[in-house]
């Protein structure tokens, strides 16, 4: 499956760079937050969550930073590399385990 | 485990013809989630169940769409007659209660000509 393609906000990073890709939610009872990577002719795979109580947590050259006084959530990749191109998702939990997704932003890597 | 398994991967259809999607979600997880995703609109939740039963289906388009889920390890989204416009990528997820993400298969790309 094809991700959202022309109209998605797109982000160019230098191949070794750190990328930021940055989110908006709407729902201040959600209990997670989760990034998703979208490659091209696959289903969104789960890359980190974050809990609600929580403005931080580390994966593998993935960090998640989460501020709910203004509802914003953001995804740093270090030193990106060239299989990080993706359509990246934000998507929210709410009650019953219902994911809410967001737009979703193209990360382009550049050689 | 084979992951989240749908079926078929490619339909395409003509228009005013039934068609049914397929899934079988990850052995031992309780909640089942149809999303439709399209360039305009991105990633939509159709319709989810918990434990076979449909929770909210409040993102279904119309009554031209169904989805049932029999028993734990199937699931159909069926769509009769067809249009057009519903021409898109159909995902369906799976997830376990206490579990903070859904696991998604990889699509039925669906053109309705």
């Amino acid at each position: 499956g094809e991700s959202v393609g022309l109209h998605l906000p797109t982000l160019s990073v230098q191949e070794g760079d750190n990328s930021i890709i940055n989110c908006a939610y709407s729902n201040s009872a959600s209990d997670y937050f989760i990034w998703y990577k979208q490659e091209s002719g696959k289903g969104p795979q789960f890359i980190i969550d974050i809990r609600s109580n929580m403005d931080k947590r580390q994966g593998q050259r993935v960090t998640v930073l989460l501020n709910k006084t203004v509802k914003h959530l953001s995804l740093q990749i270090a030193a990106t590399q060239p299989g990080d191109s993706a359509v990246y998702f934000c998507a929210e939990k709410a009650a019953g385990n219902k994911l809410t997704f967001g737009g979703g932003t193209r990360v382009l890597v550049k050689p | 485990d084979a992951g989240v398994i749908q079926s078929p991967r490619h339909e395409v259809t003509e228009m005013g013809q039934e068609v049914t999607l397929r899934c079988k979600p990850i052995s031992g997880h309780d909640y089942l989630f149809w999303y439709r995703q399209t360039m305009m609109r991105g990633l939509e939740l159709l319709i989810y169940f918990n434990n076979n039963v449909p929770i909210d289906d409040s993102g279904m388009p119309e009554d031209r769409f169904s989805a049932k889920m029999p028993n734990a390890s199937f699931s159909t989204l069926k769509i009769q007659p067809s249009e057009p416009r519903d021409s898109a990528v159909y995902f369906c997820a799976s997830s376990s209660q206490g579990g903070t993400g859904a696991f998604f298969g990889q699509g039925t790309r669906l053109t309705v000509v």
